[in-house]
């Protein structure tokens, strides 16, 4: 079963404006982690935000935000004022402590940001 | 800069050889991950190491294995490749533990190549 879906394949926004990129997630457990990722041409998975299960605040990272959604299980990425450097692919992805230490990654949203 | 390291950058092997890949973990990090992501998808989690003993595996044969050493790198190993194990592999790094903790640090990547 799909674990992250990210429904975005590709997004445009122009620059310095705000975007969201989409996630959901399924799971039956309690305790779980969130993780958002870009990734540019050069292949590096680059960490930007954490969203612990437990968490009541969103996580912000600079420009990053997460707007967690607990009930409708889902954890979207917004990333204010961007910047031409924003133009990447953007992984979401979910950890869950206790199964098998895994961590499941969705498909990816590829983000271009327009001058 | 992460401060993990990947050896090598690109590899390319025939049908039916082995090969061995190699991860520094970031200094701190006990726990190391590795990932394969084939053209156009997310990562897929292959096996954890955690103070050198696998901590879960994924949905990958037995011809993936791996190593954790005393001072945590690690390497990945596959036997009898294949053509569609041609993909980026990654590693990643953890401290180890919950919350924060869980965050994995991720390396340039190996580009595997099998002709």
């Amino acid at each position: 079963a799909q674990k992250i879906t990210q429904t975005q394949p590709g997004m445009f926004v122009q620059e310095k404006e705000a975007v969201t990129l989409d996630c959901t997630y399924d799971t039956s457990d309690q305790s779980y982690g969130l993780f958002w990722y870009k990734q540019p041409s050069s292949g590096e998975m680059i960490f930007l935000i954490y969203q612990g299960s437990y968490d009541e605040q969103n996580a912000t990272e600079g420009r990053y935000s997460l707007n967690f959604q607990k009930a409708r299980k889902s954890a979207n990425l917004v990333i204010s004022a961007s910047q031409l450097g924003d133009s990447a692919m953007y992984f979401c992805a979910m950890r869950e402590p206790y199964n098998n230490n895994d961590m499941r990654f969705g498909a990816g949203t590829r983000l271009t940001v327009k001058p | 800069e992460t401060g993990v390291t990947q050896s090598p950058t690109h590899l390319i092997k025939t049908r039916g050889q082995q090969v061995t890949l190699r991860c520094s973990s970031q200094s701190g990090h006990n726990t190391v991950s590795w990932y394969q992501q084939a053209l156009g998808q997310g990562p897929q989690f292959i096996f954890q190491y955690y103070r050198e003993e696998e901590n879960g595996r994924g949905n990958f044969p037995p011809r993936f294995s791996g190593l954790q050493f005393p001072n945590y790198s690690s390497e990945l190993n596959v036997n009898a490749l294949e053509l569609d194990d041609s993909a980026l592999y990654l590693c990643a790094s953890s401290p180890g533990g919950g919350g924060r903790a869980n965050i994995q640090y991720f390396g340039a990547g190996t580009r595997l190549s099998v002709l």
